[in-house]
């Protein structure tokens, strides 16, 4: 059974870049859609973006200027990177699996890590 | 609009059927998918397919689609249950996740 978890700091300053990883255990990544996904305190799911193991990526449009993901093979690992953050990035941060297609379904996900921005 | 719109919150009583609508305009072309999340847990997945279940979530639940809604049903709520649903698909170019603004079931 495949798992996720994400890895990265809980706090970052305003202005600066959000960094986070998600390691991949029990399975290749060398295959499917890694997805990043958030979820401000007391509020609902946002998509971020995708990756395919091959360096394709899908973005969310809202996000797309800020937003880099990247995946590592080698590593079994996926990254995301959130630049010129505000408060309003805070949130829980997700890793999940996309089967069957980019659009879905997420059939694992990492536990979640919560990120705050604030100076 | 391709974006999904849920009901903010449904109760039943336990033993009743709740039923969830997610309304959007890309759905005739592209497949619901839907998620249980309950407080400080990450998103399980329910339904996918707009209809199929995956292995291990109980037979109550299950999904329909009619045109640009869907809709989950659990039937015999139990307390259990209680918790957030989301529905999720993509836009109508399929390139772009998308997901509703979730739907919180209170089991009274």
């Amino acid at each position: 059974q495949v798992q996720l978890q994400e890895s990265g700091p809980g706090l970052v300053k305003p202005s600066e870049t959000l960094s986070l990883t998600c390691t991949v255990s029990g399975g290749s990544i060398s295959t499917y859609y890694w997805n990043w996904i958030r979820q401000p305190p007391g509020k609902g799911l946002e998509w971020i973006g995708n990756i395919y193991y091959s360096g394709t990526t899908n973005y969310n449009p809202s996000l797309k200027s800020r937003v880099t993901i990247s995946v590592d093979t080698s590593k079994n690992q996926f990254s995301l990177s959130l630049t010129s953050v505000t408060a309003a990035d805070t949130a829980v941060y997700f890793c999940a699996r996309a089967t069957t297609t980019k659009r879905g379904p997420l059939d694992s996900w990492g536990q979640g890590t919560l990120v705050t921005v604030s100076s | 609009s391709d974006a999904l719109t849920q009901p903010p919150s449904v109760s039943v009583s336990p033993g009743q059927t709740a039923r969830i609508s997610c309304s959007g305009g890309a759905l005739p072309k592209q497949y619901a998918y839907w998620y249980q999340q309950k407080p400080g847990q990450a998103p399980v997945l329910v339904i996918y397919k707009d209809s199929e279940r995956p292995s291990g979530i109980p037979e109550r639940f299950s999904g329909s689609s009619s045109g640009t809604a869907v809709t989950l049903t659990i039937s015999g709520v139990q307390a259990e249950d209680e918790a957030d649903y989301y529905c999720q698909s993509a836009d109508s170019g399929g390139s772009n996740v998308i997901f509703g603004g979730g739907t919180k079931l209170t089991v009274l």
